[in-house]
């Protein structure tokens, strides 16, 4: 079955370390996103990806980083630079400018200790 | 930058009443809408999406939404909600040609007995 995948599901992080998100997706898509989601705010976009080797900042890209090495993969890291990384975070792909929509991954929940 | 506003933050509903979920944005140009649906602790679902052609579009479990382009409205109903409807709903909106979403902050319907 074709998807995206996000691991791990819940994760803990102790405050002053980096920790990445890992986002896989095997639907053959070009664009993939990474969103926050915290409660009474919905999504907010931290970072984008439009093809291989290429990426782009979102509206809150400050204390994170990304990588686009290879297609299928658009892991996430959560530096110690973030100041309030406790969160939801959602990983999406796009599969063609003409139809827009966007598909999720589970996402993983993030709490920093 | 587009802007999408979700009217109720919380819609609690009787089980086989109807619902709507309210969705204005602020763009006046041609744009691409969706709804989204997000059960507790999982991703994002898409519900129906408008792209172009009839205003009035039917998506999945029963629901259905009205484009209104001199209201920039996106509004949600289902005729008859079940408790498995309980769930945030986001409405979210792109400019054609452009890789983002913009969200809106989510309604949480709450289905009772």
């Amino acid at each position: 079955d074709g998807g995206i995948t996000q691991s791990p599901k819940y994760l803990f992080r102790k405050e002053g370390q980096n920790v990445t998100l890992s986002c896989e997706q095997n639907l053959n898509h070009d664009a993939m996103y990474w969103y926050r989601q915290d409660p009474g705010q919905g999504l907010r976009l931290i970072y984008y990806s439009q093809i291989v080797n290429d990426f782009q900042k979102g509206d809150i890209a400050e204390g994170y980083s990304v990588s686009r090495e290879k297609k299928e993969s658009f892991p996430l890291t959560v530096t110690s630079a973030q100041k309030n990384p406790t969160a939801f975070y959602l990983c999406a792909s796009r599969r063609d400018r003409v139809n827009n929509e966007q598909f999720f991954g589970p996402g993983t929940r993030l709490t920093v200790l | 930058a587009q802007s999408v506003t979700q009217l109720d933050s919380q819609v609690p509903v009787f089980e086989e009443a109807p619902v709507e979920l309210r969705c204005n944005y602020s763009s006046s140009v041609s744009v691409y809408l969706f709804w989204y649906v997000q059960y507790p602790n999982q991703g994002l679902q898409l519900l129906l999406k408008y792209l172009s052609g009839s205003t009035l579009v039917k998506g999945i479990n029963g629901f259905e939404a009205e484009f209104n382009k001199s209201q920039t409205s996106f509004h949600l109903r289902k005729p008859s909600v079940h408790i498995s409807d309980t769930a945030e709903y986001f409405c979210a909106v792109s400019y054609l040609d452009d890789y983002k979403l913009s969200f809106g902050a989510g309604t949480t319907v709450t289905v009772r007995a």
